[in-house]
């Protein structure tokens, strides 16, 4: 898997954007960029995911650079809920083989 | 989506005692289930791999016979951490692998065990 670079720590207002990025310069053609979280004390939880192309669901957005070495996770509006340790995880789809997290960006989104 | 358990969430133990983690598939069989430690304010890291009906893989640095993982259904996969420490005090998560999902990996809720 191609390595990635997060911040460590990001803050947010809540209900403003809250605008992830990572860096993953070495990404091969055929890896996808995953995001997951992590609330305190739980198990990650799956975000999102995309190859190429801008992806959006119910809980964000994902955009990646047209040369694919960076990208963004966008929660739209952050709530005090969205506070989490948020990972990038570049990977070969269905490669069968475990996640392997980094040390993500801890988001806290205050009052 | 697909829901995995674990059991107990919350374990606490006095040194030297083993304890068994459960960690099941609700709504789906899962062939593949992965077992992660997790110590405070750190990332998640890698225990083994463990695949119904073979024995688990280990990653280096973890002790096989410490660590014993038994995968014996297609839904439950436990592990074992025999003669407790006080070090072995962590958080485990378990996941299981959906295969052709878009979503690579299903967590369990994690279980924080406390060695006293």
């Amino acid at each position: 898997d191609a390595k990635t670079t997060q911040p460590p720590s990001m803050d947010c207002a809540e209900g403003r954007a809250a605008n992830l990025p990572c860096n993953h310069s070495t990404i091969s053609g055929n890896e996808y960029v995953y995001w997951y979280r992590q609330i305190h004390s739980q198990g990650p939880q799956y975000i999102i995911h995309g190859l190429k192309n801008n992806e959006t669901n119910e809980m964000a957005s994902l955009i990646i650079t047209e040369d694919r070495k960076s990208s963004t996770l966008i929660l739209p509006h952050a709530t005090l809920r969205d506070t989490a340790v948020y990972y990038c995880i570049v990977r070969v789809v269905d490669s069968g083989y475990a996640l392997n997290f980094g040390k993500g960006t801890s988001l806290l989104v205050t009052p | 989506g697909a829901v995995v358990s674990q059991h107990p969430s919350r374990v606490i133990c006095k040194s030297g005692t083993s304890v068994k983690i459960e960690c099941r598939s609700l709504d789906f069989q899962a062939t593949t289930m992965f077992w992660y430690r997790q110590f405070p304010k750190k990332s998640l890291m890698l225990m083994a791999t463990s695949n119904e009906g073979s024995k688990a893989t280990y990653e280096q640095g973890v002790e096989k016979d410490k660590f014993l993982i038994n995968h014996a259904s297609l839904t439950l996969s436990t592990l074992t951490v025999t003669s407790a420490h006080p070090e072995d005090s962590s958080f485990y998560i378990c996941s299981a692998r959906v295969p052709g999902s878009p979503n690579e990996q299903f967590f369990g809720p994690g279980t924080r065990l406390t060695v006293l």
